[in-house]
């Protein structure tokens, strides 16, 4: 079965700093992977999405950028963090059955 | 485009009551539907789906939803609340091959 890491749990970090935020997915190959925030009181958006190696589609101009260097491996990135970025970071890959998605533990980001 | 509204942002039941949470979304197509749930500080646990067939669909955890076309409404429900059930509620809504649009969210509280 799949299954998705995402680390770290949690992280705290100073304004203007860079982040890297890692998502591993395992049991399955070729899988469309997603980056979705969840800031407080709010739903989930849609930030990245991938269906392939190299090939990152964006969904809203952000301060934030993904990366997919191998085919079970997401980045989330930022050269320098704002106010703003903080929330609940959650990786999700699509189900083996097409339809709905699997999401990781997820890292909640606080920007100081 | 597609789109899902979940009415009530907060709902507070008593243990042991019932529970309707309400979805209605907006889809070209045929609309596949998915309820997740989520603790605090937890990523997101799918508690059912809706694809085809039988409109009303079993899920995890006790948890049924009714598929109504003519409403564009996806509720969920649970002729008994336990205190563990105490969460936030997603509604989405995606088709073959599609992104995933969720809701803004229910956050569902148990009162003892």
């Amino acid at each position: 079965s799949q299954t998705i890491h995402q680390w770290p749990a949690t992280l705290v970090q100073p304004v203007g700093s860079p982040l890297s935020l890692e998502c591993t997915v395992e049991g399955t190959s070729n899988p469309n992977l997603y980056w979705y925030r969840q800031a407080a009181g709010r739903g989930l958006q849609l930030l990245f999405y991938s269906v392939g190696i190299g090939q990152i589609s964006s969904e809203v101009p952000q301060n934030l950028s993904a990366s997919r260097p191998q085919d079970r491996q997401f980045i989330l990135s930022s050269k320098k963090l704002l106010l703003s970025d903080s929330g609940f970071y959650l990786c999700a890959i699509k189900g083996t059955d097409n339809y709905g998605y699997t999401f990781g533990s997820g890292t909640r980001l606080t920007v100081v | 485009a597609q789109s899902v509204t979940q009415p009530d942002i907060h709902i507070t039941v008593s243990e042991g009551a019932s529970l309707e949470l309400r979805c209605n979304y907006s889809y070209g197509a045929t609309p596949y539907l998915f309820w997740y749930v989520q603790s605090p500080g937890q990523g997101l646990q799918l508690l059912l789906k809706y694809f085809s067939g039988d409109t009303l669909v079993q899920g995890i955890k006790g948890f049924e939803a009714e598929f109504k076309r003519s409403q564009s409404s996806f509720n969920l429900r649970k002729p008994s609340v336990h205190w563990s059930d105490a969460a936030e509620y997603f509604c989405a809504v995606g088709g073959w091959g599609n992104k995933l649009v969720f809701g803004a969210g229910t956050i569902l509280r148990v009162k003892s």
